[in-house]
């Protein structure tokens, strides 16, 4: 299984609504990462968890919280977003945070829009 | 300042025809220089991947290459075909502690019949 899985597909969602993201991947990968993609605009970094740990945290607001709870899965719990958090939200994978190739595998993405 | 520029923003070429997709970039220290495509409201798919020793690698109709020198990297897709329309990304990984990747902003292709 070479696949990265990102549920759900779209996600409308208003300000003061709570809901999560969820994103899987059976790889056997440990580095596992959230990205924003607004349109027309590349990938921006979010988090990137390494072996289930917070390893790195791009200053994103607080109503943005990542969770790990295990090395297969990860999800985005998201909280008082703002319509300009409106965007494409992409998981991805990759073997470790090491040297080498290091191949980054996305998933789908998330299309979120914030009423 | 770690950049990746891609040249051109935009291009519009007719089915069965070979298009040549540029990036430039500044990063520094370098690990490896990455393809992907992305479809529109998708995720990117990896076409290659590149060290410094490697000054070119095809994936089917897409060829790669490298010039660790200058600094350059082109995406080379042969007899294109409808379904290449997509953006294509040159993304570098920065060979730093972190190893995050910097991205370009992409070259948006158009295939048209």
């Amino acid at each position: 299984d070479t696949e990265v899985t990102q549920t759900p597909k779209h996600l409308v969602m208003g300000m003061t609504n709570k809901k999560s993201l969820k994103c899987e991947q059976h790889m056997g990968h440990r580095a596992m990462y959230w990205y924003k993609q607004k349109a027309k605009k590349p990938p921006e970094l979010m988090f990137v968890y390494s072996y289930e740990k917070l390893s790195i945290n791009e200053s994103v607001p607080s109503r943005f919280s990542p969770e790990c709870p295990n090395s297969s899965l990860l999800n985005l719990h998201l909280h008082a977003l703002q319509p300009e958090d409106s965007a494409l939200y992409l998981c991805a994978s990759s073997q470790d945070l090491g040297t080498g190739y290091n191949e980054q595998f996305f998933g789908p993405g998330t299309r979120l829009t914030v009423l | 300042k770690n950049q990746v520029e891609q040249s051109p923003q935009s291009l519009i070429i007719l089915e069965g025809k070979n298009c040549t997709l540029q990036c430039n970039y500044t990063v520094s220290p370098f690990s490896n220089l990455r393809w992907y495509k992305q479809d529109t409201g998708r995720g990117p798919v990896s076409l290659t991947i590149m060290t410094f020793s490697e000054n070119t690698k095809s994936n089917g109709r897409y060829t790669a290459t490298l010039d660790a020198d200058t600094k350059q990297s082109s995406l080379h897709i042969t007899a294109s075909q409808l379904s290449d329309s997509a953006s294509y990304i040159c993304v570098v990984r920065y060979g730093g502690s972190q190893g995050n990747l910097i991205f370009g902003k992409g070259t948006k292709l158009s295939v048209k019949p």
